[in-house]
């Protein structure tokens, strides 16, 4: 119940392509989905974020698309570059701290 | 500095050793968190401090493991007895709380990496 799944676990993309990294839930409770982004010696940034009351979020270059009925959000990164090489997590909580993280997706960005 | 720092950076011990890592959370954030971090993992939810109480500690593995704040800001968390599965990156992070009781966006320090020889 209290899983977040997240895949792939590795994942290449050529530069200037699209990035898609796939998560899952299963407490329906949960009601707070970050995206964070982690380069190697760093701890992990949040990149983008979104509430179960929208379905898309669009920031720049990244948007998160969420689906309640299926359990499922997803990070796509538009025109992906090098710099967005880094290990990207997903995580999940009710209403505030007690993150569930997903395990992560290495993604290196092929010039 | 304006994020927030950890120290050490790294640590090496011998197993059964006393340990203590310390968290300097930015500057007027109430709320502080330590996480830990495998290799190749997502990080794990260890404790939540609201100012100087642990708002809750459920995510403590075991009672050799213990954090304190007492002014509400620095905090230290302590490992009694290391163990070679004690090994992993310490991440502690801060947050601005908000009167919804949400908290707000975490900030994460660079961590502290803890190897149990």
């Amino acid at each position: 119940q209290q899983q977040v799944k997240q895949s792939p676990q590795s994942l290449i993309v050529q530069k200037g392509g699209i990035s898609i990294i796939n998560c899952a839930y299963e407490n329906t409770a949960f009601d707070y989905f970050p995206w964070y982004q982690q380069f190697p010696g760093k701890g992990p940034a949040l990149l983008i974020a979104i509430r179960p009351d929208v379905s898309e979020k669009k920031e720049g270059r990244f948007t998160i698309s969420f689906n309640k009925s299926a359990k499922q959000f997803s990070l796509h990164i538009m025109d992906s570059q090098p710099g967005d090489s880094a290990t990207y997590f997903c995580a999940a909580s009710k209403g505030n701290y007690q993150l569930i993280w997903g395990a992560g997706t290495k993604l290196i960005i092929k010039p | 500095g304006a994020g927030v720092s950890q120290t050490p950076s790294n640590k090496v011990t011998e197993k059964g050793k006393y340990v203590e890592l310390r968290c300097d959370p930015i500057s007027g954030h109430t709320a502080l968190y330590w996480y830990r971090q495998s290799l190749g993992q997502g990080p794990e939810f260890l404790i939540y401090f609201q100012g100087t109480g642990a708002a809750d500690d459920s995510g403590l593995p075991n009672d050799r493991f213990f954090a304190v704040r007492p002014e509400g800001s620095v905090s230290t968390l302590k490992i009694q007895r290391t163990e070679r599965g004690d090994s992993a990156v310490y991440l502690c992070a801060s947050s601005l709380s908000q009167s919804s009781g949400r908290t707000g966006e975490l900030f994460f320090g660079e961590g502290s990496r803890l190897t149990v020889l």
